[in-house]
């Protein structure tokens, strides 16, 4: 299965760009990159997700590695309300491993006011 | 709309007793996926149930099992429980159609076991 691995901590003050990485060497083709976050007592919230291009919303913007074997979740002006444990997820949508979800241990983003 | 609702929030289990978890997702939903979360071991893919059929599954022991019905909910069931499985169990739905449509999580339940 193909892994994550993303820094276990990060900190930022409000206001400020955070970027977050994740590395995926052995992503496969077929894997979209979701990025996902959780807030206490919640269950994760989707964030953004893409394939090879990089991708914005009105949350985030998704930056991907041309050789896509890395990304980074781009939050522009982090506010107290970011803070939460973030997850990089490759999700498979092909082959016999449709649908099937690998976690990285996730980034707890901590926000400074 | 209603988001995903899990039932019950929490729930505490003696060892060897079997348990059933409920997941209802949003409507027109037709994918509903399980995880379990632990601080040991993070959030790890349970299965995944798309029109009423298993289509894919993670490496958990055969007690875990799960079904999902013609109106899409789902259910989860832990037989012979274990200390182990002690654990947030967290179900997520999707469109399922569009191949990577975002899941959306409920809160999840919390499984106590002693």
């Amino acid at each position: 299965d193909a892994k994550t691995t993303q820094p276990n901590s990060m900190e930022s003050n409000e206001e400020e760009p955070v970027h977050l990485p994740c590395n995926h060497s052995t992503i496969s083709g077929t894997d979209y990159i979701h990025w996902y976050r959780q807030l206490p007592s919640q269950g994760p919230e989707y964030v953004i997700h893409g394939l090879t291009s990089n991708v914005n919303n009105r949350m985030a913007s998704l930056a991907i590695a041309e050789d896509r074997k890395s990304s980074t979740l781009i939050l522009h002006r982090a506010t107290l309300r970011d803070a939460a444990v973030y997850y990089c997820i490759l999700r498979n949508a092909g082959g016999t491993s449709y649908g099937k979800l690998t976690f990285g241990q996730g980034t707890i983003l901590t926000v400074h006011p | 709309k209603a988001g995903v609702t899990q039932t019950p929030r929490y729930l505490i289990k003696t060892r060897g007793q079997q348990v059933t978890l409920s997941c209802s997702p949003i409507s027109g939903h037709r994918s509903v996926s399980w995880y379990q979360q632990t601080p040991g071991q993070g959030l790890q893919f349970l299965f995944e149930y798309f029109s009423e059929t298993q289509r894919n599954k993670g490496n958990f022991p055969g007690r875990f099992s799960g079904r999902q019905f013609s109106n899409s909910r789902s259910e989860m069931n832990v037989s012979t429980l274990e200390l182990g499985d002690s654990a947030l169990y967290l179900c997520a739905s999707s469109l399922g159609g569009r191949k990577n449509s975002p899941l959306h999580f409920g809160n999840g339940t919390r499984l106590t076991v002693t």
